[in-house]
């Protein structure tokens, strides 16, 4: 089955950009999406992209695709201490043999002031 | 409710107890999630609901898990004989089950095993 893989954590300086990245295996793979996990609360969907783009950039947001290799990466701009959380990305085929969402690891991001 | 509601929020049980997890979507979503949190450990998918079509299971960890979705509404998800590897939190999630929708995820239960 599908497999997605992110490494557990980052730490950056307040103002500094992050970059999250994501492996996953099933070529197939149509949406790709990114939740954000603040501390006690539930996942929110950040951003998405959909498997035909190689970029999408929303505000301080930039989501890269690199299909050929299956990578995924979330870039946060001028990065701030309300942007630590854990970061999940998260891929789905519809259309294919499931629909469901399969979640990587979540990487947590602890910004320093 | 305007978001997907889960109860308890909080849960602690004595080791070999039953336990039922509830979790309201958000009304009109067709699709369904259960998730596992554990601590220091992504979501490890449980079980999905679509609709009218059979659950995909293939996440449930034993047969102690099962889950049910009553008039394609609100489900249940009930462990037997917990065990304290049991210990998580159980997150419920929900979406319109169409192409490139969000999944709203609710604030899930946290299950203590003793």
């Amino acid at each position: 089955g599908e497999d997605v893989e992110q490494s557990l954590f980052l730490s950056v300086r307040e103002g500094d950009s992050s970059v999250i990245n994501c492996t996953y295996t099933d070529s197939s793979s149509t949406y790709l999406y990114w939740y954000k996990q603040e501390p006690g609360a539930g996942l929110q969907l950040l951003t998405y992209i959909f498997s035909n783009m190689d970029m999408k950039q929303d505000q301080r947001l930039t989501v890269l695709l690199n299909k050929k290799d299956k990578h995924l990466s979330l870039r946060i701009a001028d990065t701030q201490t309300g942007d630590s959380a854990i970061y999940f990305c998260a891929v789905t085929d519809y259309g294919g043999a499931t629909n469901k969402l399969i979640f990587g690891t979540g990487t947590l991001l602890a910004v320093q002031p | 409710g305007a978001g997907v509601s889960q109860s308890p929020s909080n849960k602690v049980t004595e080791k070999g107890k039953d336990v039922e997890l509830r979790c309201d979507p958000i009304s009109g979503h067709t699709a369904l999630y259960w998730y596992r949190q554990s601590l220091g450990q992504g979501l490890e998918f449980l079980i999905y609901f679509q609709g009218n079509s059979a659950p995909d299971k293939s996440g449930l960890p034993s047969d102690r898990f099962s889950a049910e979705r009553t008039g394609g509404s609100v489900s249940t998800l009930t462990i037997q004989r917990t065990q304290q590897e049991d210990s998580a939190v159980y997150l419920c999630a929900s979406s319109l089950g169409h192409q490139n929708t969000e999944a709203f995820f609710g604030q899930g239960t946290r299950l203590t095993v003793v």
